[in-house]
């Protein structure tokens, strides 16, 4: 299972663009980027996932070079509510692979 | 999407005396759930895995006669923690492995556990 590296803390205000690197650099071939995110007090919610270059969804983007040994989730315009801990994993998911949690950034949106 | 439920979601009990954490798939079938445990300020750390019909697979430092699990369906897995103690307070959380093409892993709502 590849190591992930994460800023540990991030302070940003709401209505700005917030993003978040991960590195990864031990990436196997058949490994795929997730991230989610977690509230207080609640079990971790799926985010996004990518393999390479760029997904997006309704909630989040996720750009990946082409090395693949780091990814960013980029979170548009943040809200209070975007105040929560976001994981970064790497590994096969989309099996029934176990998944080892890193640290997480703690992501703090200011008024 | 998928749902995932725990019961109960928070529990209180006396040092000594044993707690069962249920974990439910509740609209589809699981092959695989995991049992993770989270200290406040910290990380996920994953307990075992529980596959349907065989014995749970643990994680170094855990101690599988302490926190036993059963997966008895393929909806259904309990982590039972047993003569607990006050450092075994903790949030724990389980995920479950969707049996169908996606295999997609879905999180439980946690269930805070606080030992007197």
């Amino acid at each position: 299972l590849a190591k992930t590296t994460q800023p540990i803390s991030m302070d940003s205000y709401e209505g700005q663009e917030v993003n978040i690197t991960c590195s990864h650099n031990n990436i196997a071939t058949n490994d795929y980027i997730t991230w989610y995110q977690q509230f207080p007090s609640q079990g971790p919610r799926f985010i996004i996932q990518g393999y390479k270059t760029k997904v997006t969804n309704e909630v989040a983007s996720l750009f990946i070079p082409a090395d693949r040994k780091s990814s960013t989730l980029s979170l548009p315009r943040v809200s209070l509510s975007d105040t929560a801990v976001y994981y970064c994993l790497v590994g096969i998911q989309g099996r029934d692979d176990k998944i080892i949690f890193g640290k997480g950034t703690r992501l703090h949106i200011l008024p | 999407g998928a749902v995932v439920s725990q019961h109960p979601s928070r529990v209180i009990c006396k040092s000594g005396t044993s707690v069962k954490i249920e974990c439910r798939s509740l609209d589809f079938q699981a092959t695989t759930m995991f049992w993770y445990r989270q200290f406040p300020k910290q990380s996920l750390m994953l307990m075992a895995t529980s596959n349907e019909g065989s014995k749970a697979t643990y994680e170094q430092g855990v101690e599988k006669d302490k926190f036993l699990i059963n997966h008895a369906s393929l909806t259904l897995s309990t982590l039972t923690v047993t003569s607990a103690h006050p450092e075994d307070s903790s949030f724990y959380i389980c995920s479950a492995v969707r049996r169908d093409s996606s295999y997609e892993q879905y999180f439980g709502p946690g269930t805070r556990l606080t030992v007197t």
